[in-house]
């Protein structure tokens, strides 16, 4: 079952730029976490956010909760092309669940 | 060792026939998870391990799919008479965390193709 929508399904950038991804999800949750993937790679966790928490910050990665509106915002600063990647939202159901689930992700291109 | 290891990276095999996909999660870890995803999609759960045991094995598509994990370190993942829609990567993930919702370690995944 999909727990996580990552909003938009692509976006392409320049370098420089400010790269915004949204996630919605369905239920209510322990925490929310982001990942990353590069082509034909594994996952690698960034940033993990509880449920009691509004923001969230990690060098250049700034995200947000909200939990009465069930959604999340990645947001990166000053973007790099090695910032290009797929990126992922992972919840857990606390009612149903016991592993992440996660979306479909959003494909992120930072050109040079 | 330092991460997730997953063996094979790569495995081509003809439908109908079974295959063996294993992973080796970091030292210490007790929970451990395998997920599929297919070209372009996102990842699909298929079963979480606390220990030796399997708590949740509800994403486990049929029956042609089992996992064990044994003395609370290696798991494999068996799928039998491979089917064309088995092709996917599988990516095998551990964490320290006791229950649900910790930080998950991923492998670099094993990419299986079913001519």
């Amino acid at each position: 079952s999909q727990q996580g929508e990552e909003d938009p399904q692509a976006l392409s950038i320049q370098e420089g730029e400010n790269a915004t991804m949204n996630c919605s999800y369905k239920t209510s949750i322990n925490n929310l976490q982001w990942y990353r993937q590069n082509s034909g790679r594994g996952l690698v966790h960034l940033i993990l956010i509880r449920s009691n928490e509004r923001e969230k910050h990690s060098g250049r990665l700034r995200v947000t909760l909200d939990t009465s509106k069930k959604s999340s915002s990645l947001l990166i600063t000053a973007s790099r092309a090695a910032d290009t990647a797929s990126y992922f939202c992972a919840t857990v159901d606390n009612q149903a669940g016991t592993a992440l689930i996660f979306g479909k992700g959003t494909t992120l291109s930072v050109s040079s | 060792g330092a991460g997730v290891s997953q063996s094979p990276s790569n495995k081509v095999t003809e439908k109908g026939k079974d295959v063996e996909l294993r992973c080796d999660p970091i030292s210490g870890h007790t929970a451990l998870y395998w997920y599929r995803q297919s070209l372009g999609q996102g990842l699909e759960f298929l079963i979480y391990f606390q220990g030796n045991s399997a708590p949740d094995k509800s994403g486990l598509p049929s029956d042609r799919f089992s996992a064990e994990r044994t003395g609370g370190s290696v798991s494999t993942l068996t799928i039998q008479r491979t089917q064309q829609e088995d092709s996917a990567v599988y990516l095998c993930a551990s964490s320290l965390a006791q229950g649900r919702a910790g930080e998950l370690f991923f492998g670099e995944g094993s990419r299986l193709t079913v001519l």
